[in-house]
C-alpha cells in the first residue's frame, strides 16, 4: 500500500520569506499523481498544486512550486514571498494512476505559521 | 466552478439518535464521492467511497451499518450516522470527483458533528 509521510508537524516563516515543506512517499507504481492541499482555519480543503509523475517538469502555480524527485520519492512544496494568508495546514497527497483508481492517500500534515 | 456543498455545517444531536449529512456537487456531475473523517489537528481519514447507483465501499475498520452512505444521484451523496455516540463527534468532510475532465476531487466545507 502507498504511504505518504510529512516529517514536519509545524513550520514557521517570516512574512515575505520563502519556506519549503517536505513530503516523501512510498509506492511501487510508476504512474501516479501527487498533490498539495491547503486547509486554512475555515477547514475548507483547497488544492494548491498537482504533479503528474510522468512529467519531469516541476509544477508551479504563482508563488507555489514543487521539487519533484521521482527516484527519491520526494515531493516538496516551496512557498515564495510568504503571505499571512498562507497560514494553514498543508497536506501532501498521493493518487494512483491506475485506471479507475480514485483514493487519495494523505500525509499527516504540516502546520505553517506566518510571522508578521 | 467545481463547488461542493455540505449540509448542515454544524449539527448537535443527542446520543442514540441518527443524523444525516448531505454532500452535493453544485456545478458538475460526480459519479464518485468520498467521505472523510478528521480528528482535531489530524489528517483526513477516508471512511468510504460512494458510487452513484451502487453500494459504497468502506475502508477497513469503518462500520458500514453505523455509517450509512447513499449516492442516489450524480450530484448527491448522504452520510447517515446511526445511533450516534459521543465518540462519533468529529469533523466530516466529503469530496466529489468529477466524471468528466481531469477527474479532480473537490472538497466540501465539512460538517462539525457533536453528539451529547
Amino acid at each position: 500500500a502507498q504511504t505518504v509521510t510529512q516529517s514536519q508537524p509545524e513550520m514557521s516563516v517570516q512574512e515575505a520569506e520563502t519556506v519549503t515543506l517536505s513530503c516523501t512517499y512510498d509506492t511501487s507504481e510508476s504512474d501516479y499523481y501527487l498533490f498539495w492541499y491547503k486547509q486554512p482555519p475555515s477547514r475548507q480543503m483547497i488544492l494548491v498544486i498537482r504533479q503528474e509523475a510522468y512529467k519531469q517538469q516541476n509544477a508551479t502555480e504563482n508563488r507555489f512550486s514543487v521539487n519533484f524527485q521521482k527516484a527519491a520519492k520526494s515531493f516538496s512544496l516551496k512557498i515564495s514571498d510568504s503571505q499571512l494568508g498562507d497560514a494553514a495546514m498543508y497536506f501532501c497527497a498521493y493518487r494512483s494512476g491506475v485506471q479507475g483508481a480514485q483514493k487519495l492517500v494523505f500525509g499527516q500534515g504540516t502546520r505553517l505559521t506566518i510571522n508578521p | 466552478g467545481a463547488v461542493v456543498s455540505q449540509h448542515p455545517s454544524r449539527v448537535i444531536c443527542k446520543s442514540g439518535t441518527s443524523v444525516k449529512i448531505e454532500c452535493r456537487s453544485l456545478d458538475f456531475q460526480a459519479t464518485t464521492m468520498f467521505w472523510y473523517r478528521q480528528f482535531p489537528k489530524k489528517s483526513l481519514m477516508l471512511m468510504a467511497t460512494s458510487n452513484e447507483g451502487s453500494k459504497a465501499t468502506y475502508e477497513q475498520g469503518v462500520e458500514k451499518d453505523k455509517f450509512l452512505i447513499n449516492h442516489a444521484s450524480l450530484t448527491l451523496s448522504t452520510l447517515t450516522v446511526t445511533s450516534a455516540h459521543p465518540e462519533d463527534s468529529s469533523f466530516y468532510i466529503c469530496s466529489a470527483r468529477e466524471t468528466a475532465g481531469v477527474n479532480e476531487q473537490y472538497f466540501g466545507p465539512g460538517t462539525r458533528l457533536t453528539v451529547t
